[in-house]
């Protein structure tokens, strides 16, 4: 996989916006950039992914820079429940997604 | 109703014996997966079928053996279980990457303690 380093952590306040970086500066012209989560004991969730675009769905927004090389998921208003690990993730193969140590955020009240 | 079900959620046994952990989904995927998330928290996958074919198989024991008897289903059994097998297992499905991106639904894991 294009190697992928996201902070090890970080903390947001409840309401605010949740900007999270991820530098994949390796990153080939056809490999999407995926986001995903996992909330403490559960499986993973998928949140958003990307190629070229900048793309928005009811959970997040994920902003690519224009040369691919690192991408910034927004959770546009964090509330509690969305404290997780959060994975950036470049598969060279798409049906072998990798997972690393992620982002931990903690939502504080 | 579950898209993606694993059965059991928590199996507690004994080194030596061997157990199966099952995955259904019903959202019509042709990919199946298996990862294991250790203590560390680390998720590994380990398996990949699709449409009942083998098509990523990691450095895992061979004491591990999926099978996948359909489209919608993946079993994993485990022989002669170890101490260092104990880990939370999860099942995941998806349409595969023949339309561009491959978006992965999981389950909510098995949580196996090998004594």
């Amino acid at each position: 996989d294009a190697k992928t380093t996201q902070p090890t952590s970080m903390d947001c306040a409840e309401g605010r916006a949740a900007n999270l970086p991820c530098n994949h500066s390796t990153i080939s012209g056809n490999e999407y950039v995926y986001w995903y989560r996992q909330i403490h004991s559960q499986g993973p969730q998928y949140i958003i992914h990307g190629l070229k675009n900048n793309e928005t769905n009811e959970m997040a927004s994920l902003i690519i820079t224009e040369d691919r090389k690192s991408s910034t998921l927004i959770l546009p208003h964090a509330t509690l429940r969305d404290t997780a690990v959060y994975y950036c993730i470049v598969p060279h193969n798409d049906y072998k997604l990798s997972f690393g140590a992620g982002t931990t955020v903690t939502v504080r009240a | 109703d579950t898209a993606v079900s694993q059965t059991p959620k928590y199996l507690v046994t004994q080194m030596g014996n061997d157990k199966s952990i099952k995955c259904e989904q019903n959202l019509g995927h042709d990919t199946m997966y298996w990862y294991k998330q250790d203590s560390k928290k680390f998720l590994k996958i380990m398996f990949s079928y699709n449409n009942k074919e083998l098509i990523i198989n990691e450095t895992v024991p061979n004491r591990f053996s999926p099978k996948s008897p359909d489209k919608a289903h993946l079993n994993l059994h485990i022989n002669s279980l170890e101490l260092g097998d104990s880990a939370v297992y999860f099942c995941a499905s998806s349409r595969g990457a023949t339309s561009g991106a491959n978006v992965l639904t999981f389950g909510a894991g098995s949580r196996l303690t090998v004594l």
